[in-house]
């Protein structure tokens, strides 16, 4: 049974940068997807983007300039990093497994809100 | 403005039947892309309910259905009951946006 699990702070200032972590159980990363996703207060879901075990990654293009995401498989994790946030990225931080094409397996997500 | 659209809201009796329709363009649906499907209960993470276009992951009762139809998709959804309401987000790739993947905006089913 694959487990996903967000860790990181829930309070960043704006301006500041956003950094999260995946912990992986039950599931070798390795020829994966690993993928963030996020629903800001009473809306809807936003892709955020992915990494394959090799180290590629696909971001979506409203975030690309500000956003990385990387993997450490010798610790099955994958992280998030947002820089520059404003409170427009106020949102529940969902990671999760994608398997051709869609997420099989959703961690039970995180809430980071910006503020001052 | 979602590139997938979804009425906000859909709602139906126990028992009873309903479908969530999910339209999209040629750059997406329409360009052959897999539509998949999430149920989230209130409070919890999505759930994947169906993927690629018509199948259930395993445990997923059969009065959920997909199918894909030219530039839409939609959800059914037979003997309807209390615990089904939730939001329900259809999802799939767009070649607009460099194929990333999309989201719907998001139907919220109500059991009357």
């Amino acid at each position: 049974q694959v487990q996903l699990q967000e860790s990181g702070p829930g309070l960043v200032k704006p301006s500041e940068t956003l950094s999260l972590t995946c912990t992986v159980s039950g599931a070798s990363m390795r020829s994966q997807y690993w993928s963030w996703i996020r629903q800001p207060p009473g809306k809807g879901l936003e892709w955020i983007g992915y990494i394959f075990y090799s180290g590629s990654t696909h971001y979506n293009p409203s975030l690309r300039s500000r956003v990385t995401i990387s993997m450490d498989t010798s610790t099955n994790q994958f992280s998030l990093t947002l820089r520059s946030v404003t409170a427009a990225d106020t949102a529940v931080y969902y990671c999760g497994r994608d398997t051709s094409g869609y997420v099989a397996n959703w961690g039970q997500g995180t809430q980071v809100t910006v503020s001052s | 403005q979602s590139v997938l659209t979804q009425p906000p809201s859909v709602s139906g009796a126990p028992g009873q039947r309903v479908t969530i329709s999910c339209t999209g363009s040629t750059s997406n649906i329409g360009a052959g892309f897999d539509v998949h499907w999430y149920q989230q209960l209130p409070g919890t993470a999505p759930k994947l309910l169906v993927y690629s276009n018509t199948n259930r992951p395993s445990g997923v009762p059969d009065r959920f259905s997909g199918s894909k139809s030219g530039t839409s998709a939609s959800l059914a959804i037979t003997g309807l009951q209390t615990e089904d309401e939730a939001f329900y987000y259809c999802q799939s790739y767009d070649m607009s946006l460099s194929g990333s993947k999309i989201f719907g905006g998001g139907t919220h089913l109500t059991v009357l």
